[in-house]
């Protein structure tokens, strides 16, 4: 089976920066993604990661240790548009595989 | 125009009414995906299909059938909706490439209300 835990909600103000934490315990592993979800909305790609490290995009970043089972989502600079879900999603091993999502973290920012 | 679209975006039925929910693509993709997303519980996969002849079942199937036209349309039908099937519908598309990374597009969403 698969267990992905991820903060229900994070609150951060503008400017400053973010990480929001992913845990995951799965049944074999290939790949762990974030999308990002605004209100009423469908979700958007943001990142991918497969091997250990951090992986940069701009204002965002996103890290991954398969050993413990473990990635992060880091926002730098925020800004107000950045309000929003931030789902966590890992593929299990095997082409045939699909994503299991995380229930999503609500992040608000505020001025 | 959209690559993943879904209609309708907004349906109220009532108890025991048959309901199909369509979605169509034009990305050219093989993989197609049905999710429904409540309040508090994520996204969650109802049926899945990686080509024309394949469906398969996903996490919380019951009560859903799919039918695969075409490469580029996935419909979902709930036979009897009940009100616990409300909730927000999406479908997603997404391509193989080398056996990895594989990122999912999503539509807009359908809102189903089941009264």
């Amino acid at each position: 089976g698969q267990n992905i835990d991820q903060p229900t909600e994070m609150t951060a103000t503008e400017g400053a920066i973010v990480q929001i934490n992913c845990t995951y315990q799965t049944s074999g592993f290939n790949g762990l993604f974030w999308y990002q979800q605004h209100a009423g909305e469908a979700p958007t790609f943001l990142s991918y990661n497969v091997l250990d490290g951090l992986e940069e995009k701009g204002r965002f970043s996103s890290f991954l240790s398969r050993s413990k089972g473990y990635s992060y989502l880091l926002l730098k600079e925020l800004q107000m548009k950045d309000s929003a879900s931030y789902l966590c999603a890992v593929r299990a091993e095997g082409g045939y595989s699909t994503l299991t999502f995380g229930k999503g973290t609500m992040l608000l920012v505020s001025p | 125009d959209a690559d993943v679209t879904q209609t309708p975006r907004n349906r109220i039925t009532k108890t025991g009414k048959r309901i199909m929910l369509e979605c169509s693509q034009t990305k050219g993709h093989d993989r197609m995906y049905w999710y429904r997303q409540d309040p508090g519980l994520g996204l969650r996969l109802i049926y899945y299909s990686f080509d024309v002849k394949d469906i398969n079942k996903g996490e919380i199937s019951d009560g859903y059938s799919v039918s695969r036209q075409a490469q580029a349309k996935f419909s979902l039908s709930l036979e009897s909706a009940i009100p616990n099937q409300t909730a927000l519908y999406f479908c997603a598309t997404s391509d193989l490439f080398g056996g990895r990374s594989e990122k999912l597009f999503f539509g807009s969403g359908t809102q189903l209300s089941v009264l």
